[in-house]
């Protein structure tokens, strides 16, 4: 009974080194996104997508890429790691909204992440 | 764009305390509305929701209410335990899920 599993839960980056989060479900859930969250911002959404082959931007996409190849998988990854990526990372799923409104998000347990 | 403003935090009360905590939104359509919960060291879970005007969530002695006269949607608990020392979300969902900044609260012995 896995659920939303996000590997690493830490890491260290230095600036403009690249890496990719990953975050895996096993709910066969359609809709997957990836959020930050820093201390007084709430979560930000970064990108989301509601099916494999479907991607779209969120509040905060820029320095991040995504895409979504299979409905299991929704990897994140940074190009050229900044100090301002410095954030702690969600993944998190859910069934295909009905009729445009979203359903319960599942929530990974996050990664820590720290550019230096 | 769609937005949730939340009342800012920290918050503190003694146990047994009446909880509410304000939340806003502004949003094209017909959004639906959540309160989800962060306990320290750990991802965010549901709380309570509201898909349409009126309808009230509740769980674990939490309630709100989806107002869309007032475009609100405040958290409020009747009395507060040491275990519900938390952060809390509001959120709106429409495509995709919008957070506000979310509030810490801490409840005191």
């Amino acid at each position: 009974n896995a659920g939303v599993t996000q590997t690493p839960k830490f890491q260290v980056l230095k600036t403009g080194q690249s890496m990719t989060l990953q975050c895996a479900q096993d709910m066969n859930h359609e809709y997957m996104s990836w959020y930050r969250q820093d201390p007084g911002m709430g979560l930000r959404l970064i990108h989301y997508s509601v099916g494999a082959g479907i991607t779209d931007q969120g509040e905060v996409p820029n320095g991040y890429n995504v895409s979504r190849s299979t409905t299991e998988d929704f990897p994140l990854r940074l190009l050229s790691a900044a100090p301002s990526q410095t954030s702690v990372y969600f993944c998190a799923s859910s069934y295909k909204p009905l009729q445009g409104a979203q359903e319960k998000l599942f929530f990974g347990s996050g990664t820590q992440l720290s550019v230096l | 764009g769609d937005s949730v403003t939340q009342m800012e935090g920290p918050v503190t009360l003694s146990e047994e305390a009446f909880l509410t905590i304000n939340c806003t939104y502004t949003a094209t359509g017909y959004p639906s509305l959540f309160w989800y919960v962060q306990y320290p060291g750990e991802g965010l879970q549901l709380l309570l929701k509201a898909t349409k005007a009126d309808d009230k969530g509740s769980n674990k002695g939490f309630e709100a209410t989806y107002r869309k006269e007032t475009t609100s949607f405040h958290l409020e608990k009747g009395s507060v335990q040491v275990s519900d020392s938390a952060v809390y979300f509001c959120a709106l969902g429409t495509r995709k899920l919008i957070f506000g900044q979310g509030t810490e609260l801490s409840v005191k012995p």
